[in-house]
């Protein structure tokens, strides 16, 4: 799986938008961009991911650029809920045990200042 | 409610006295898998399962045994239990499709004196 790069941390006033980077210069033709957070000690939620358009749901919308070098996650309004380490990974989506395992970097610590 | 739990939440015990983690999906999900989480080291995959008794090592298996006899459960079972499997445990769930994501469940704090 490609290697992902993401600030340490970051900081966001509540109400505003979150623009978190990642990036992923060897991501290869196959593979996926995920973004999961985990609030303090939690269990790990799933946000968003693309493969090369961006995405929107409900949570974030996912930004990726044209060469899928890099991608940004964006919070639209961030909430003091928000406060959380997000990672960004990259992963094959075709079938295969390995190719479902998640491999988590260090993140971005996300805080929501009020 | 679509969910992953985990049995128990918390649980302190001593060394070589046998315990298992329950871990249960109510999305009939045909992938379930074991992580580990250590400050500095991140999440580390413990064992995974593609289906009813179908399961595969993970990176650090060592110490670990899972079984998988229904597609809802996948318990975690420690035999013997040593300080250095004191960590975070998280269970996740998956449908086997291209791209689909996984959910966790709540995570067991597990302390072995």
């Amino acid at each position: 799986d490609a290697k992902t790069t993401q600030p340490t941390s970051m900081d966001c006033a509540e109400g505003r938008a979150a623009n978190l980077p990642c990036n992923h210069s060897t991501i290869s033709g196959n593979e996926y961009v995920y973004w999961y957070r985990q609030i303090h000690s939690q269990g790990p939620q799933y946000i968003i991911h693309g493969l090369k358009n961006n995405e929107t749901n409900e949570m974030a919308s996912l930004i990726i650029t044209e060469d899928r070098k890099s991608s940004t996650l964006i919070l639209p309004h961030a909430t003091l809920r928000d406060t959380a380490v997000y990672y960004c990974i990259v992963r094959r989506g075709d079938s295969g045990g390995s190719n479902y395992k998640l491999t988590f970097g260090k993140g971005t610590l996300l805080t929501v200042n009020p | 409610e679509a969910q992953v739990t985990q049995n128990p939440r918390y649980l302190i015990t001593v060394t070589g006295k046998k315990l298992t983690v329950t871990c249960s999906q109510n999305m009939n999900h045909e992938y379930m898998s074991w992580y580990r989480q250590d400050p500095g080291l991140g999440l580390r995959q413990i064992y995974y399962s593609m289906n009813v008794e179908v399961t595969d090592k993970g990176d650090v298996p060592e110490g670990y045994k899972v079984s998988r006899k229904e597609k809802r459960n996948f318990p975690l079972i420690l035999e013997s239990p040593s300080p250095n499997q004191t960590s975070l445990y998280f269970c996740a769930s998956s449908p086997l499709r291209l791209g689909g994501e996984q959910f966790f469940g709540p995570g067991t704090r597990l302390t072995v004196l």
